[in-house]
């Protein structure tokens, strides 16, 4: 089977633009997780979507959304970009159901760089 | 906030078995254990999780004590591929995974 895969792998933007990251999960997997890692803050959750919906959201601003596709693929967008948005964007996709078919495998990262 | 407590860091000599000890003194009934790892700048990698018994897979072992308060994981035979960042997370099924520091490993030939 082939991996999480995302698009594209390296970016710069410059602040005030918009950028949307594209994931591709795993054949199959209907879950789909965003993170941000950045030095200072460590890998930190976005959100997840699961059949299309928002099922879990973590603490940013409204500048990051997200959307999941009918095919399970997702995006994610962050509006009017700030130099603190530059940082790796993981993506991570599951089965969802049971502990042993909800692990989470992620993909290689987007790095986003803003100037 | 991080449920685990882990070394920020750890070596190991190459062929030797790696322990990465993970304390989670707090842990629910209902709360899984799970290892990730992480190479510079790759996405995290999944190694192993368990509940209650101890797991062994192509990977790794995790050895969790009886009343769960903290866990072992074990690379048998650590190489020079195994430098990572180790991530131990406590975790209920389908909530997202919390990463705290971890530890990192460094495997000296």
């Amino acid at each position: 089977k082939a991996g999480v895969t995302q698009t594209p792998r390296y970016l710069i933007k410059t602040r005030g633009q918009q950028v949307t990251l594209s994931c591709s999960p795993i054949s199959g997997h209907r879950s789909v997780s965003w993170y941000q890692q950045t030095p200072g803050q460590g890998l930190q959750f976005l959100f997840e979507y699961f059949s299309e919906t928002q099922r879990n959201k973590g603490n940013f601003p409204g500048r990051f959304s997200g959307r999941q596709f009918s095919n399970s693929r997702s995006e994610m967008n962050v509006s009017t970009l700030e130099l603190g948005d530059s940082a790796l964007y993981l993506c991570a996709s599951s089965s969802h159901g049971t502990a042993s078919t909800d692990t989470q495998y992620f993909g290689p990262g987007t790095r986003l760089t803003v100037l | 906030d991080a449920k685990t407590t882990q070394p920020p860091s750890m070596d190991c000599a190459e062929g030797r078995a790696a322990n990465l000890p993970c304390n989670h003194s707090t842990i629910s009934g209902n709360e899984y254990v799970y290892w990730y790892r992480q190479i510079h700048s790759q996405g995290p990698q999944y190694i192993i999780h368990g509940l209650k018994n101890n797991e062994t897979n192509e990977m790794a072992s995790l050895i969790i004590t009886e009343d769960r308060k903290s866990s072992t994981l074990i690379l048998p035979h650590a190489t020079l591929r195994d430098t990572a960042v180790y991530y131990c997370i406590v975790r209920v099924e389908n909530t997202p995974l919390v990463f705290g520091k971890g530890t990192r490993l460094s495997v000296i030939a």
